[in-house]
């Protein structure tokens, strides 16, 4: 079936560092790509999406680099900051589902000061 | 704006029990979502919600039950409670749908155990 999922479960990085957050996905039929961000005890926020039309989007101290050839997109963030300690959540969704997102199961990142 | 509430935080339920999870958004979006979320897991659409009176199921909607008479409220029910519900249930909105960059607001989430 289709699944959404990251490589690593947990990601530990020096603060000031950069982090690289990666997440790879089996439909083919993905065409939008959201990342999120979850605090402990606390409801996902959106951090960058990207289209499948495009390779790379840059935010704020964010960019979601998308490779649709081996289905792999990854969130690198610049300079991490103790803020930044969070688990990181990938999800896709697909023009034929509308409504339907699929998230994976997530990266915890840990920025150690 | 208050953005997406849900109530209540935290519950516990005896096996059998039932009870409604209330949401309710402020930001007149039209699309509304229920997500569960199992310990180190990512989140899994129960069911959705395009507009008032419509809704449809998600990945994992046996055992729940929707509805949508407003654009703000979309309370889950859970009939007869099980264990395996045992998890945390987040309420999401959206002004469109969530494949062309119509970002998904999220509430606190309610952390539920079933005993």
């Amino acid at each position: 079936g289709e699944s959404v999922g990251l490589h690593l479960p947990t990601l530990s990085v020096q603060e000031g560092d950069n982090s690289i957050i990666n997440c790879a996905y089996s439909n083919s039929a993905s065409d939008y790509f959201i990342w999120y961000k979850q605090e402990s005890g606390k409801g996902p926020q959106f951090i960058i999406d990207i289209r499948s039309n495009m390779d790379k989007r840059q935010g704020q101290r964010v960019t979601v680099l998308l490779n649709k050839t081996v289905k792999h997109l990854s969130l690198q963030i610049a300079a991490t900051q103790p803020g930044d300690s969070a688990v990181y959540f990938c999800a896709e969704n697909s023009l034929g589902d509308a409504g339907k997102s699929t998230f994976g199961d997530g990266t915890t990142l840990t920025v150690k000061p | 704006n208050a953005g997406v509430t849900q109530t209540p935080k935290f519950r516990i339920l005896k096996i059998g029990q039932s009870m409604t999870l209330q949401c309710t958004q402020d930001m007149n979006h039209n699309y509304m979502y229920w997500y569960r979320q199992d310990p180190g897991m990512g989140l899994k659409l129960i069911y959705y919600s395009v507009g008032a009176g419509i809704t449809d199921k998600g990945e994992v909607p046996n055992g729940y039950n929707v509805s949508r008479s407003t654009t703000e409220d979309f309370p889950l029910r859970l009939e007869l409670a099980a264990p395996s519900q045992t998890s945390v249930y987040f309420c999401a909105s959206s002004e469109g749908p969530p494949n062309s960059y119509n970002e998904q607001f999220f509430g606190p989430g309610t952390r539920l155990t079933v005993l």
